[in-house]
């Protein structure tokens, strides 16, 4: 089936530090990939749509500026979290639509990204 | 009224018995209904699709109720290993977004 991979796994850094995540889908081409947030004991909450050659679409309340999207290719975004805080410590997760069943409601999640802001 | 509500549980069921989880959406134009496991940590997994005439995968049957707007889940013959959480998840037409549900634990119990 199709896989998504996501680099890191875990990220521990401190306060004021950058934090880069890949998303890759490994098998298949994702003209659109998404990126969750999900807090203990909670839901997965979308942060962002990330759309291949244009700009992310961002969620209500998602600050565009500290969580910058890139998705430069059909296989690629990168979710930046800039000047992380320890609130920012989170399981972050993204998925991806495979462009050949896109009429198949599935996407495809990565294994998430565990970062801890200290 | 949140878009995807669940009971958030925990479920603690003894192996080999029954358990059937609802879910209710508020957005009566949702087109699509799925169930999602997620295991401690890790990410959420499909699970099943649900039809509007309704669905079984094995021990799992899926129910589908567009006028009262809920969804169900119904596993037979539980095993340890169906210990998790299940999310509803629903794709409501506004930009084809997906909301999850915050999911329903289920310990099943030796």
């Amino acid at each position: 089936g199709a896989v998504v991979s996501q680099h890191p796994s875990w990220v521990i850094c401190k306060s004021g530090t950058s934090v880069k995540i890949e998303c890759r889908s490994l098998d298949f081409q994702a003209t659109t990939m998404f990126w969750y947030r999900q807090f203990p004991k909670q839901s997965l909450m979308l942060m962002a749509t990330s759309n291949e050659g244009s700009k992310a679409t961002y969620e209500q309340g998602v600050e565009k500026d500290k969580f910058l999207i890139n998705h430069a290719s059909l296989t690629l975004s990168t979710l930046t979290v800039t000047s992380a805080h320890p609130e920012d410590s989170s399981f972050y997760i993204c998925s991806a639509r495979d462009l050949r069943t896109s009429g198949v409601e599935t996407q495809y999640f990565g294994p998430g990204t565990r970062l801890l802001v200290l | 009224r949140k878009e995807v509500e669940q009971d958030p549980g925990p479920f603690n069921v003894p192996e080999g018995a029954t358990v059937a989880f609802n879910c209710t959406y508020s957005n009566s134009a949702s087109q699509s209904f799925f169930w999602y496991r997620q295991d401690c940590r890790k990410e959420p997994k499909l699970l099943m699709s649900v039809y509007s005439s309704g669905n079984e995968d094995g021990r799992f049957t899926a129910q589908l109720n567009r006028a009262s707007q809920y969804i169900s889940l119904l596993i037979r013959d539980s095993k340890l290993s169906d210990s998790a959480t299940y999310l509803c998840v629903v794709k409501v037409p506004r930009n084809d977004k997906i909301i999850f549900g915050k999911g329903t634990r289920l310990h099943i119990l030796p």
